[in-house]
């Protein structure tokens, strides 16, 4: 069984405090994603990793940057949170198949900035 | 510009009708997903569909793709409430990112 794992499933922080996201997926995956999902927009894809180190922005990544020093683990990194970052924050990862691309999502994190 | 519509964005159903939701795209893809979201919770896998013509079906949720006509159909046979969710279809550009729709929030009532 496919497993993304994220740290936290509620966080409350407050404005301008440095915000981590954890994502650990346990099957050697390459890419890994991180999206946002709020009422009314669907899912926007923040930025995404193909390898260790390797990082691409996605649709809407201002405001936010990524690390990813182990394969297993892609952090997504809130420099100074604003309130307009309260969100859920899926994390997704695809296994390595032939021909298609199915992403397995985490659990989410509901952040709140106060 | 890509983009993935669907419709409707909302559904309110009696349990025991049918009925369809539509997924639209704009660019070429023989690839396409559907998921399920729970409130409050992640998407969970539905199904892949893989080439032109592809039907799946699980209990009560069969979906379709006509990649000529740009378009999978999520259709939904003698609804029940535990099928209450919001549904998504997301596209495959074969650049291992995904293009999703907006949603589709289905309510199933007595």
């Amino acid at each position: 069984d496919v497993k993304v794992t994220q740290s936290s499933r509620y966080l409350v922080k407050r404005t301008g405090e440095k915000v981590f996201l954890e994502c650990v997926q346990d099957m050697d995956h390459e890419n890994m994603f991180w999206y946002r999902q709020d009422p009314g927009l669907g899912l926007r894809l923040i930025y995404f990793s193909y390898d260790v180190k390797m990082k691409e922005k996605g649709d809407i990544p201002e405001g936010y940057s990524v690390s990813r020093e182990k394969k297993e683990r892609f952090s997504l990194i809130l420099e100074s949170a604003s309130t307009n970052q309260t969100s859920m924050y899926l994390c997704a990862s695809p296994p390595r198949r032939e021909g298609y691309n199915e992403q397995f999502f985490g659990p989410g994190t509901r952040l709140t900035v106060l | 510009e890509l983009k993935v519509e669907q419709n409707p964005l909302f559904l309110s159903m009696q349990e025991g009708k049918n009925y369809t939701i539509y997924c639209n795209y704009s660019t070429t893809s023989d690839r396409l997903y559907w998921y399920r979201q729970d409130p409050g919770k992640s998407l969970e896998s539905l199904f892949v569909l893989l080439s032109n013509g592809a039907v799946k079906q699980e209990g009560r949720l069969m979906a379709s793709l006509d990649t000529k006509a740009r378009l999978s159909t999520l259709h939904i046979t003698a609804a029940v409430h535990d099928l209450s969710a919001t549904y998504f279809c997301a596209v495959d550009i074969y650049t291992d990112k995904l293009i999703f729709g907006t949603g589709t929030r289905l309510q199933v009532f007595p």
